[in-house]
This record gives C-alpha cells, sequence and structure tokens, in this order.
C-alpha cells in the first residue's frame, strides 16, 4: 500500500465516450502527477500539480482534461480518445513538486476500442 | 534535454544468481538526481533508491546495491542472490535540480524486465 489509490483498476471505452480515472493520495502531498505506460515506450509524464496549480502540461492531447479540485485529489476526465491512447495511466504524488521522490497508485488499465 | 537509457529490455536468471540492471543517462544539470523503482505485476512503482548527484558513494541495502559513475554516466543496480519475489520491472528515472527549473518531473528509462525461475 503506497497511500496512492487509483480507480478504476481497468476501463475499457469506445472512442465516443466520456469517462474519468480518479486518483486520491493519503499522505499528505502537494504535488500530484499523471504519468502514461504504452507497452513500447517509456514512462511519460503528462501533467504536473503543485498545490492545486497545473504547472506542467507536457503537450498532452486536449482530449485528456486533468482537474485538482485539493491536494488530494487529481482527475483525468478523458473524451474521444483513440485507440493509441490505450495504455497504463499512473498517478502518482509528491511532498512538493520539487521534492523529486514519488510515491506512485497502481495505474488504470484503459483500452480503447 | 534529460535522457535515461536502459539497454536491457529484459533479463531473466535463476535463482539466487547475482544479476546487474545497467542505466546511462543524459542531462546537462550540475545537479540532478537518480532513481530506482520497481513495477511489480501490481502495477504501481515502488520507490528503491535516490541519488543526488554530488553522492558518488555506493549504496548498499541488504541484497540491493547500487553502483553510481558519473565518469560514465551510469547508475547500475545489482541484485545479489536473486529471489523470485525480485521478478518485475525496474525503471530508472532522473530529475532535474528543481525549483523554477522546468525539469522537476522525473525522465523514466524504458524498463527492464527481470524474470527470477525458481
Amino acid at each position: 500500500e503506497t497511500g496512492v489509490t487509483q480507480t478504476p483498476r481497468h476501463l475499457v471505452m469506445g472512442m465516443t465516450n466520456k469517462k474519468s480515472l480518479k486518483c486520491e493520495q493519503h499522505l499528505g502531498h502537494n504535488a500530484m502527477y499523471w504519468y502514461k505506460q504504452s507497452a513500447k515506450k517509456p514512462l511519460e509524464l503528462m501533467f504536473v500539480y503543485n498545490f492545486k496549480e497545473q504547472t506542467e502540461n507536457n503537450s498532452v492531447p486536449s482530449r485528456f482534461s486533468p482537474e485538482c479540485p485539493n491536494s488530494s485529489h487529481l482527475f483525468l476526465h478523458l473524451h474521444t480518445l483513440q485507440p493509441e491512447d490505450s495504455a497504463l495511466y499512473l498517478c502518482a504524488s509528491s511532498q512538493t513538486s520539487n521534492s523529486a521522490k514519488l510515491f506512485f497508485g497502481s495505474g488504470t488499465q484503459l483500452s480503447v476500442l | 534535454a534529460q535522457k535515461v537509457t536502459q539497454a536491457q529490455t529484459e533479463i531473466s536468471v535463476v535463482e539466487k544468481e547475482d544479476v546487474t540492471l545497467d542505466c546511462v543517462y543524459e542531462t546537462r544539470d550540475t545537479t540532478y538526481y537518480l532513481f530506482w523503482y520497481k513495477q511489480p505485476p501490481s502495477g504501481e512503482l515502488v520507490f528503491l533508491i535516490r541519488r543526488n548527484s554530488f553522492d558518488e558513494q555506493n549504496e548498499i541495502s541488504g541484497r540491493y546495491s547500487w553502483n553510481f559513475q558519473k565518469s560514465t554516466s551510469s547508475f547500475n543496480f545489482t541484485i545479489t542472490a536473486s529471489q523470485v519475489v525480485d521478478s518485475a520491472v525496474y525503471f530508472c528515472a532522473l530529475s532535474g535540480p528543481g525549483v523554477d527549473t522546468g525539469r522537476r518531473a522525473l525522465t523514466f528509462g524504458s524498463g527492464t524486465r527481470l524474470q527470477v525461475q525458481p
């Protein structure tokens, strides 16, 4: 148990669906991250939030929309995804975004049909 | 730009063998941090170690040891007397110095899948 919980663990969606991934951390951290892990690529940073403010958007397509209502919760809203978006989406948190020691959740395995 | 290379895609060993996972990195920062994470089948990444660029002392933690060589930009990870429970994907990662550099987040290598056979 790393203190970072992601739901759902698995998600299958069509290209026209709208769904959301949820991440919650119980560590009292102030920074949260979304990473994408594809089968044939290194882990890719998507977004960084520090004290609820987005500080990094790593050129992510607009069909991915993050939301951070408070320091403990992070969402990733998905709409009109493509099959190539199928991947493991990992949430992580750290004390602040200057703290490089990240704690990861177990991820959401997303399949886009 | 930062880059982390893990040239070994997959390694298979028999239990009790020693195994070394290679990691080579590139960065223009003079201050940086290096990490190893373990990703078991359950999916989450588990932090193993963090090293800053000014500390080149090798570190040992139980069966795990790390060899940081700045001269060759390498941060290799050795598991001694491997066990089946060590089977996982291992990621090496690099982070910039932090604080307003825009390079705080981790740059990961592509990972090395380690299979330890009984």
